[in-house]
This record gives C-alpha cells, structure tokens and sequence, in this order.
C-alpha cells in the first residue's frame, strides 16, 4: 500500500510561493498522485493531477521526480484565502485496474499571515 | 453541474442508537464512496462502489455499519448501534470511470460536504 507522508504544518505570508513535499517511497507503477484542499466544514476538494514530471494548472504546480518516491505541490503567491489543509492522495487511475486503496495522507496545515 | 449531495448535515444521536447518511453523487458517476474523518486526521476510505457493486469494503467495520447503493445511484451509509468513536465527519464523494484527457487518465473525486456525527 503506498503510504503518504506530509509535513503536519507550514507557515507563509501573502504574497509568497509555498512548496510542500510529500513523501511515497512505495507508490505503485499505475498509481497517481493527486493533492486535495480542504477548508473547515467543507469537504476536500481537488487541485492537481500527476503522473510524473511537471504539471500546471490555473491555481498550482505539481513536481515529479523520475523515481516517484515523492511530490511536491507549488503554489505561486498564495493569499489568505489558501489557508488550509492539504492533502496529498496516492492511489491507481481507473480503467483496466482499479485495484489497491486510495489513501490520503496526514495533511499539511498551512497557515498564511498578512 | 450540481454537486455531490449528502444529508443531513448534522447528527447527534446516543450511543447504542443508530442512524443513516445519505448521498447523491454526481450525475453520471460511476464511482461513490464514502469516507470517515475523525478531528484533526484525514479522511478515511470506508467502501467504495463502482455502479452498485463493492469495489473496497476492507476498513468498513462490518460487525456495525453498513452501505448500499441500490441501482448504482444515491447511497445510505447505516451505523448500528453507534459507539463514541464513531463521532467524526462522514463524506462521500463520487467520480467518473477513467476520464482519458491527453493520454492520461484522470479519477478526480468531488465530495460533498459531509455529515457531522456526534455520538454522546
């Protein structure tokens, strides 16, 4: 099972790009990487999607090394309104396999300040 | 596009009592699950259906709870009889069967936003 591991919190100011890592040393070769928001009494939802390499979006950027083992979510000049929590997801895409879990990870609480 | 769709939104019930959620997902979606979030953690799966059918029921805890998803649409999420741990956030989000965009296909979760249960 490919287990996530996030840091529990992160700081940062309006204005600034936040990068946060989470690690997956047991990823399996059909399974995606995919990073949730969540605000209080809300349910997450969806920000980006990867497989490997890079990809963007209009709200954020997701980094993936050769070896998939981790991921890094990027968001560029984050406002007080991307205080929340984030989670990284592993887990296989659907169409011929959808075995394994779907796991989320801890979270990452970020917290940013005026 | 309406969103995925649960009810109620709060619950308070005694120990011992039981009590059900229910969720309408997303026209069209395939997929429904249903997790459980205790306080400060991340949501956890409970089942997954793909139509009607059990994809993953193997953190479900059988002995009380139970899930149906009668002709593959809505679902009912049933905890009998209720113990206090069993408060949490209960959500249940949907998703389409492999949505193949630029050789790459995509299993995005929309979730709904959830029953707050709490078990005194």
């Amino acid at each position: 099972l490919a287990k996530t591991t996030q840091p529990i919190s992160m700081d940062s100011y309006e204005g600034q790009e936040v990068n946060i890592t989470c690690s997956h040393n047991n990823i399996a070769t059909n399974d995606y990487i995919t990073w949730y928001q969540q605000f209080p009494s809300q349910g997450p939802r969806f920000i980006i999607q990867g497989y490997k390499t890079k990809v963007t979006n209009e709200v954020a950027s997701l980094f993936i090394p050769a070896d998939r083992k981790s991921s890094t979510l990027s968001l560029p000049r984050v406002s007080l309104s991307d205080t929340a929590v984030y989670y990284c997801l592993v887990g296989p895409f659907y169409g011929s396999s959808n075995t394994g879990k779907l796991i989320f990870g801890q979270g990452t609480t970020l917290q940013v300040k005026p | 596009e309406a969103g995925v769709a649960q009810s109620p939104r709060y619950k308070i019930i005694e120990k011992r009592q039981s009590v059900a959620f229910w969720c309408n997902p997303i026209s069209g979606h395939a997929t429904l699950y249903w997790y459980q979030q205790i306080l400060g953690q991340g949501p956890k799966l409970l089942i997954q259906f793909q139509n009607n059918g059990v994809v993953d029921d193997s953190q479900l805890p059988k002995d009380r709870f139970s899930a149906e998803r009668l002709k593959g649409v809505d679902s009912t999420l049933k905890i009998q009889p209720a113990k206090l741990e069993d408060s949490a956030v209960y959500l249940c989000a949907s998703s389409q069967t492999g949505v193949r965009e630029r050789e790459q296909v995509k299993n995005i979760q929309y979730f709904g936003a959830g029953t707050r249960l709490s078990v005194l």
